[in-house]
């Protein structure tokens, strides 16, 4: 079993929609749980970061984090083309930076169409 | 303030032949990681470096080589490539405990 699942998809949606991206781990080290964004041909750009358990809001994003289920999710509101990308999870364990390095999701590709 | 930058964006490859790829930050981070990304497997990390003067394995060493050359630059290299490594490869830097940034990557192609 993989520490980090996430399905690859891809997930298409119409516009203004709100989606919903999710990743389980197993690993109940993991305190640290980070979204990703890659657009084609791009790196990884963060998103959004959040300690243990709880929500959190940054603009149209929300990131929700449940760690006795081991799961967590990103939700985009109002959902626009420019958000087509591949979305990966990244978790790590007492430091937010991974002192060994982060633990990746495989990543879902979201198309969102106009 | 450019961020995290690599060199080359593209490269091709001769089985055998070998190659060093350049990272570089301007943040004064002092962590500094490189990972590979495949289809279907996701990010994974190779080597990384915690501080100046000091490199660690991480999931996927074998056939690599790393130098944190200063505090700014950490450089990965391939001494006998392999189609194996053909891949897209990305360098991150952090500060201690803090989100990593990545650069753009490289895209090598060993034939």
């Amino acid at each position: 079993q993989k520490e980090v699942e996430q399905d690859p998809g891809p997930l298409s949606v119409p516009e203004g929609a709100i989606v919903s991206l999710n990743c389980t781990y197993s690993n109940s080290a993991f305190q640290y749980f980070m979204w990703y964004r890659q657009y084609s041909r791009k790196g990884p750009e963060l998103l959004m970061y959040t300690y243990s358990s709880g929500n959190k809001e940054d603009g149209r994003f929300t990131a929700q984090v449940d760690k006795s289920s081991k799961y967590i999710s990103l939700f985009i509101r109002d959902s626009q083309p420019s958000d087509s990308a591949t979305y990966l999870c990244a978790m790590s364990g007492p430091s937010r930076g991974g002192a060994d390095g982060l633990t990746f999701g495989k990543g879902t590709h979201l198309i969102i169409q106009p | 303030n450019a961020g995290v930058t690599q060199t080359p964006k593209f490269q091709v490859l001769k089985t055998g032949q070998s190659m060093t790829l350049q990272c570089a930050q301007d943040m004064n981070h002092n962590s500094m990681y490189w990972y590979r990304q495949d289809p279907g497997m996701g990010l994974r990390l190779i080597y990384y470096s915690a501080s100046e003067g000091t490199t660690d394995k991480g999931e996927v060493p074998n056939g690599y080589n790393v130098s944190r050359l200063n505090k700014r630059e950490f450089s990965l290299r391939l001494e006998s490539a392999a189609p194996s490594q053909t891949s897209v490869y990305f360098c991150a830097s952090s500060d201690v405990g803090e989100t990593q940034y990545f650069g753009p990557g490289t895209r090598l192609l060993v034939l």
